[in-house]
């Protein structure tokens, strides 16, 4: 079966740093990987959309890059602020839409 | 734009009870599907509905059943509630029957359900 890996532990980052969160996955490469934004007691916002032959998505200070060869997505945020933090799902299309257990990520003053 | 909305937010119910979950989607969406996040966990597909139709199913047995009207809302329906049922469950709508990968997922806040 798929597998989807994020890392469990939290990622704690100063304002102003790069945070950069990973998503691994298993077997074949989806056609299509998202990553969402989940604040506790809320449902997931959507972020990002990357499809299997692109190599590098940016929107605002996010960037995702999909790499099908390591089978990997990278998530960016650039001059991280507090409002960043948060956990970060990443989502693979298998058919049915799977999701990672997400990574937190905390950004300090 | 109202966005999607799902009622009740919170609920408790015992072993062996039934329970039924709404959501509104959207507006102009006509696809909805559901999930369940444990705590800790990503959120776990369990169906999807358009044109009044179950479309896909994830790994979850029959005690877990849906449905859509025709003003796109939907239901999802738990029989035999066990306490493993407790999670948060998430409805999500998007517009047209294409790979759910394809295009964002627009989620609600949940509805909060515990098992006693």
């Amino acid at each position: 079966s798929q597998k989807i890996e994020q890392n469990s532990e939290a990622l704690n980052i100063q304002e102003g740093k790069t945070a950069t969160l990973t998503c691994n996955y298993t077997n074949y490469s989806p056609a299509y990987l998202q990553w969402y934004r989940q604040d506790p007691g809320r449902g997931p916002v959507f972020l990002l959309l990357i499809r299997e032959n692109e190599k590098e998505k940016r929107k605002e200070r996010l960037k995702v890059t999909f790499d099908t060869t390591l089978k990997q997505s990278l998530f960016h945020i650039t001059a991280s602020q507090p409002a960043d933090s948060a956990t970060y799902l990443c989502a693979l299309d298998w058919g049915k839409l799977q999701f990672g257990a997400g990574t937190q990520v905390v950004v300090t003053p | 734009d109202a966005g999607v909305t799902q009622s009740p937010t919170h609920l408790i119910k015992t072993r062996g009870q039934q329970v039924t979950l709404r959501c509104s989607p959207k507006s102009g969406h006509d696809t909805v599907s559901w999930y369940q996040q444990a705590l800790g966990q990503g959120p776990q597909f369990i169906f999807q509905y358009y044109e009044e139709e179950e479309r896909q199913r994830g790994n979850f047995p029959d005690r877990f059943s849906g449905h859509q009207f025709p003003n796109y809302s939907s239901e999802l329906n738990v029989n035999a509630l066990l306490l493993g049922d407790s999670a948060l469950y998430l409805c999500a709508s998007s517009l047209g029957l294409v790979w759910p990968g394809n295009q964002p997922q627009h989620f609600g806040d949940g509805t909060r359900l515990s098992i006693l």
